[in-house]
């Protein structure tokens, strides 16, 4: 049973670009975190998701991020005309519902924006 | 918004050591969790506590949550090299819906 699947690990945009980061959740899990951490930092709560849903999406800027979570295929964190302030680990967690509350995380996706 | 505050923040101690971090907020949890991490990894979970008062035992690692359900304390027992990393303390409310971290105490144990 594979873990939570990240891509890309590292990625490097120029300011101005768009930055698309992937995750797809353990199997038969279908809520997914996307958080943020910066270096020496902990992890800053982002959006919370369900399939096709978004259920809080209060730790995400307003402007030039989202994030969807589509019946098929990874949930995608997407930022839009990125800034050298957007460089930071971006981790996603899933979890089932109804079992122990444990999330499982990715190993993160690096953006670097130069 | 739930806010957990960890302490301290950073810690370096000498292998052999007894050490004890702290997550502590004003809001009432559901379940708390611990994590750690290791660079360029993501966290991974250690425990789960839920009633007040529980005490959880994972080798040299004592957990405990605090009777009103508010805070949480990790002991570790003569701490080793491989303790080293960041401990996360994360509080879901009473509906397990949303998952709020600390900022972690960062670990060092120097052989």
């Amino acid at each position: 049973n594979a873990g939570v699947m990240q891509n890309p690990r590292h990625l490097v945009r120029r300011r101005g670009q768009e930055a698309r980061l992937r995750c797809s959740p353990m199997k038969g899990h279908s809520h997914v975190y996307w958080y943020r951490q910066l270096p020496e930092e902990g992890l800053k709560f982002m959006v919370y998701l369900q399939k096709e849903n978004i259920i809080d999406e209060s730790g995400m800027p307003k402007e030039r991020f989202s994030a969807e979570f589509p019946k098929e295929g990874p949930s995608i964190l997407r930022i839009q005309q990125v800034v050298r302030g957007d460089s930071a680990a971006y981790f996603c967690a899933s979890f089932i519902t109804g079992g122990t509350g444990e999330l499982f995380f990715g190993e993160g996706s690096r953006l670097t924006v130069l | 918004t739930q806010l957990l505050e960890q302490s301290p923040q950073f810690l370096s101690i000498q292998e052999g050591e007894n050490l004890t971090v702290y997550c502590n907020s004003s809001s009432v949890f559901s379940s708390l969790q611990w994590y750690r991490q290791e660079p360029g990894e993501g966290p991974v979970l250690l425990v789960t506590v839920v009633t007040g008062g529980e005490v959880k035992k994972l080798k040299r690692l004592t957990f405990q949550f605090g009777d009103a359900r508010k805070d949480s304390s990790l002991h570790i027992t003569a701490a080793q090299p491989g303790d080293t990393g960041l401990y996360l303390c994360a509080g879901a409310d009473n509906n397990n819906n949303d998952m709020r971290f600390g900022a972690g105490t960062r670990l060092t144990v120097k052989p």
